[in-house]
């Protein structure tokens, strides 16, 4: 079974500090991971992905994430935040096979000027 | 159009009523999704389609009824919905490729629907 934990449904930052927002994992086999961002009224976009090789994934906007198997952890980090990075970030996990996704509950950003 | 359409943007429908959703992929994928988004939950998969042939529903209503004409179109037909069917409805499509990774899912808007 795959499951995803997201600490902190919402998460605030000052404009240009880190963001962190964490996810955990459970799975099975081996996973494949996903960030997905969601601004208001619009449909989830894809972030950044991890399948295999490099554990430490770099995606748009900045955003990178570093796939943890000892700690099943693929977190998400950003170094300087910006405004517009205010938005609800999903993690998701998938199985090598099939076209399943599961997907946390999702961490609200918000970015204080 | 590009990527993942969907329609209406925006639904307010009766309990008696009956509605369609429509979502549309311009992407030339294979595969396409039914989700449900409600606030404080994950996202909850509803129905797969891989090829146009429906490969999972997850223990859906049958209120709910998925039509998948083609790989590019995707419905989701509604009928005496109750008021907790309220949320937002999101449309994906993949690629699906044997013996490959899988791939990233492509989102549209959703449809934001009320029921009342």
């Amino acid at each position: 079974a795959q499951s995803v934990t997201q600490l902190g449904s919402h998460v605030s930052v000052s404009e240009g500090a880190l963001v962190l927002l964490r996810c955990n994992y459970s799975s099975s086999v081996p996973p494949y991971l996903f960030w997905y961002v969601q601004y208001p009224n619009q449909g989830l976009q894809l972030l950044l992905k991890y399948t295999t090789g490099a554990t430490l994934v770099k995606g748009i906007n900045g955003f990178e994430a570093e796939f943890k198997k000892s700690e099943t952890s693929f977190h998400l980090t950003k170094p300087s935040a910006h405004m517009s990075d205010a938005a609800e970030y999903f993690c998701a996990v998938s199985q090598n096979t099939g076209n399943q996704f599961y997907f946390g509950t999702g961490t609200s950003l918000t970015v204080i000027p | 159009e590009t990527g993942v359409t969907q329609t209406p943007r925006h639904l307010v429908m009766g309990m008696t009523n009956k509605k369609s959703l429509k979502c549309e992929q311009h992407l030339g994928h294979n595969a396409m999704y039914w989700y449900k988004q409600s606030a404080k939950k994950p996202l909850e998969l509803m129905f797969v389609y891989n090829f146009k042939e429906q490969t999972e529903n997850n223990s859906v209503p049958s209120r709910f009824s998925p039509e998948c004409p083609n790989s590019s179109h995707l419905f989701l037909h509604l009928h005496t919905l109750q008021p907790e069917d309220s949320a937002l409805y999101l449309c994906a499509s993949s690629q699906i490729t044997a013996g490959a990774s899988p791939y990233e899912q492509y989102f549209g808007p959703g449809t934001r629907l009320t029921v009342t």
